[in-house]
C-alpha cells in the first residue's frame, strides 16, 4: 500500500513570517508530485505539478521543491499573510492512474 | 465554462436508500475521478476512468458503482446506503490519463446516511 505522510499535521505561524511543510512519498516508481491549496468550504486548487527530480516551482510568494530519490517535496510560504491561511495537501502518483493524497497540513496565519 | 460541476450539495439519505451523486465537466478531460473526504483520513480514491466506456477501482470501492457513458458525466451510485457512507464527495476531472496533469475538483457533495 502507497503511503503519502505530510508533516506537520497543523500548524500556526505570525503574518510575515515564513514556513515550510513536508510531503513524504514512496521514492520508488515515481511518476508526478503534485500540491494542492484547500480553503475551507471549497475545493482544492492545484499549485504545482512536480515531475523531475531537482524541480523547483515558484508561484508568487509559494514555492516547491522536489527530491525523488529520497522520497520527499518540501512547499514553502515566504511572508504569509493571512489569506494564506487553508490546508495544503500533496498527492503522489505512480503512473497506476491512481492519485494518492497525504492528509494535508493546515495553515494558519496570524494577523 | 463552468469547470467540474456536482450535485446535489447536500443529501440526507436513510440507511439502505439508494441514490445516485452527479459529476459532470464541460472542458473534455479524459479522467474523471471521485473522492470522499473523512476527518484525518485525507482525500482516497473510490472510483476512476481513463475515458468514456472505461472505469476501474479506487482505494475504496466497496458500496460504490459508477459508469462512464459520456466523456462529460461520471456519476456515482450509492446501491444501499450505510452510516459510514457518510462523508463529503468530490469529483476531480484532468485533461489527459495520465498522471502529470493537474486535477479539477467540483465544489462537492456532503452526504449524511442516518
Amino acid at each position: 500500500i502507497l503511503n503519502v505522510e505530510q508533516s506537520p499535521q497543523s500548524l500556526h505561524v505570525q503574518e510575515g513570517d515564513s514556513t515550510n511543510f513536508t510531503c513524504s512519498f514512496p521514492s520508488s516508481n515515481f511518476y508526478a508530485l503534485h500540491w494542492y491549496r484547500w480553503e475551507t468550504a471549497k475545493s482544492p486548487e492545484a499549485l504545482f505539478v512536480m515531475t523531475l527530480n531537482g524541480d523547483e516551482k515558484k508561484k508568487g510568494r509559494i514555492s516547491a521543491t522536489l527530491n525523488t530519490k529520497e522520497g520527499y517535496s518540501y512547499l514553502y510560504i515566504k511572508g504569509s499573510q493571512p489569506e494564506d491561511s487553508a490546508t495544503y495537501l500533496c498527492a503522489f502518483t505512480s503512473g497506476t492512474y491512481k492519485y494518492i493524497f497525504g492528509t494535508g497540513t493546515r495553515l494558519k496565519v496570524l494577523a | 465554462n463552468a469547470g467540474v460541476t456536482q450535485t446535489p450539495k447536500f443529501q440526507v439519505l436513510k440507511t439502505g436508500q439508494s441514490m445516485t451523486l452527479q459529476c459532470a465537466q464541460d472542458m473534455n478531460h479524459e479522467y474523471m475521478s471521485w473522492y470522499r473526504q473523512d476527518p484525518g483520513m485525507g482525500l482516497r480514491l473510490i472510483h476512476y476512468s481513463v475515458g468514456a466506456g472505461i472505469t476501474d477501482q479506487g482505494e475504496v470501492p466497496n458500496g460504490y458503482n459508477v459508469s462512464r457513458s459520456t466523456t462529460e458525466d461520471f456519476p456515482l451510485r450509492l446501491l444501499s446506503a450505510a452510516p459510514s457512507q457518510t462523508s463529503v464527495y468530490f469529483c476531480a476531472s484532468s485533461y489527459e490519463a495520465g498522471l502529470q496533469e493537474t486535477q479539477y475538483f467540483g465544489p462537492g457533495t456532503r452526504l449524511l446516511v442516518l
